[in-house]
Order: structure tokens, then sequence, then C-alpha cells
């Protein structure tokens, strides 16, 4: 069965530096995606960054960049210049290429910002 | 802009009682979900449905029923509410036709069951 593990239950970072959030996965499918979402304290999900499998060039979306290593299974996430909006619980998912339907959801990290 | 929308923000319940969460998206999407969130546990499918009156089991299933008898409707029913369903419910929308099937989700409703 997939899992997804986020071993990171909270993370500070000084407003404008960088951080990264880590998040490994377990599959055996070769075709999947894999995706952040960010959960602010008014707590809507939002969906960050996402990457496909097949894809050797890592996601960015301005400041967010994932690093994908997909032999390692690993799936981190890059806050770059942090800024205060930026403090909310961060999940990572996954899903296979078959599935229109479920995703798999690591147990999320804090994200806490210095100003 | 895709808008899901949970009918209460926060419902206190008595044990025993029957519980409706409601939720309607705007964006004719075939997918709809309900999600369990506790600490340190992440969101827990409970329920799926892909289409109009279907419905799948989702990985906790057991104590919720569901609905959907509209495209734009889900509703998560709590038949006997008990102390151990207190929790943040999210609901959630997808169609397999735009962006990778990307879940939009509501606001969250924070269920307390005394």
């Amino acid at each position: 069965a997939q899992t997804v593990t986020q071993s990171q239950p909270e993370m500070s970072v000084q407003e404008a530096e960088t951080v990264t959030l880590s998040c490994t996965y377990d599959t055996s499918e070769s075709d999947y995606y894999l995706f952040w979402y960010k959960q602010p304290p008014s707590r809507q999900m939002i969906l960050v960054i996402r990457q496909e499998a097949y894809k050797q060039q890592n996601a960015t979306e301005n400041r967010f960049s994932v690093n994908f290593q997909k032999a390692a299974k690993s799936f981190s996430l890059k806050i770059s210049d942090s800024q205060l909006g930026d403090a909310a619980m961060y999940f990572c998912a996954y899903r296979t290429s078959d599935s229109n339907y479920q995703l798999i959801w690591g147990a999320g990290t804090k994200l806490i910002i210095k100003p | 802009d895709v808008k899901v929308t949970q009918s209460s923000r926060y419902l206190v319940k008595r044990t025993g009682e029957k519980v409706f969460l409601e939720c309607v998206q705007d964006m004719d999407h075939e997918n709809m979900f309900w999600y369990r969130q506790d600490p340190g546990l992440g969101l827990r499918l409970i329920y799926f449905s892909y289409d109009v009156k279907m419905k799948e089991k989702g990985d906790i299933p057991e104590g919720y029923s569901v609905s959907r008898e509209k495209k734009e409707r889900f509703s998560l029913i709590l038949e006997s509410a008990s102390t151990n369903q207190t929790s943040m419910y999210l609901c959630a929308s997808s169609t397999p036709a735009l962006a990778k099937n990307i879940q939009y989700f509501g606001a969250g409703t924070r269920l307390s069951v005394l």
C-alpha cells in the first residue's frame, strides 16, 4: 500500500529566509502525481504545487519549488523568502496516475514564520 | 474560481443525535469527497462520490453515510453521533477533465459531539 510520511511535525523559519519541508512516500508504481497543499489558520486547503512523476524537471511556482528525487521517493518543498502569510499546515499528498479519486496524505507539517 | 461551500463552520451536537454536514460545489465537478482531519493523522477519506447517486467507501466509513442526489451537493450523515466523531470535516471536489484531478476544498466544519 502507498504511504506518505512527513517526518517534521513542526518547523520554524525567520521571515525572508528559506525553509525546506520534507516528504517521503512509498509506492511500487512508476507513474503518479505528488502534491503539496497548504492549510492556513482560516482552514481552507489550497494547492501549492504539483509534480508529475514522469517529469524530471522540478516544479516551481514563484517562491515555492520542489526537490523531486524519484529513486529516493522523496518530494521536499522549498519556500524561499518566507513571508508571514506562509504560516500554515503543509500537507504532502500522492495519487497514482490511474486513480481519479483518492489522494494519500501525509500527517502534515506546521510551519511557523518568525517576524 | 472553484467554490466549495460547507454549510457550517462550527457545529455542536449531543451524543446520539443525527447530524447532517452539507457541501455544495459550483463547478460541475464529477468527484466529491468527505475527509476527516485530526492532529497528527492528516486527512483520512471517509467517503467519495464520482457521480450522482454513486458512492464509494474510503478508509474510515464506519459510523458515517453519504448522499448525493444532485451533482453539486454531497452530504455526510452521522446516523448517531458519538464523542469519537468530534473532529474537523473537510469536503472537496475535483474533475478528471481538468488540471490533473486537483482537489478543491471547503473551509471545513468543526464538529463537537458532547
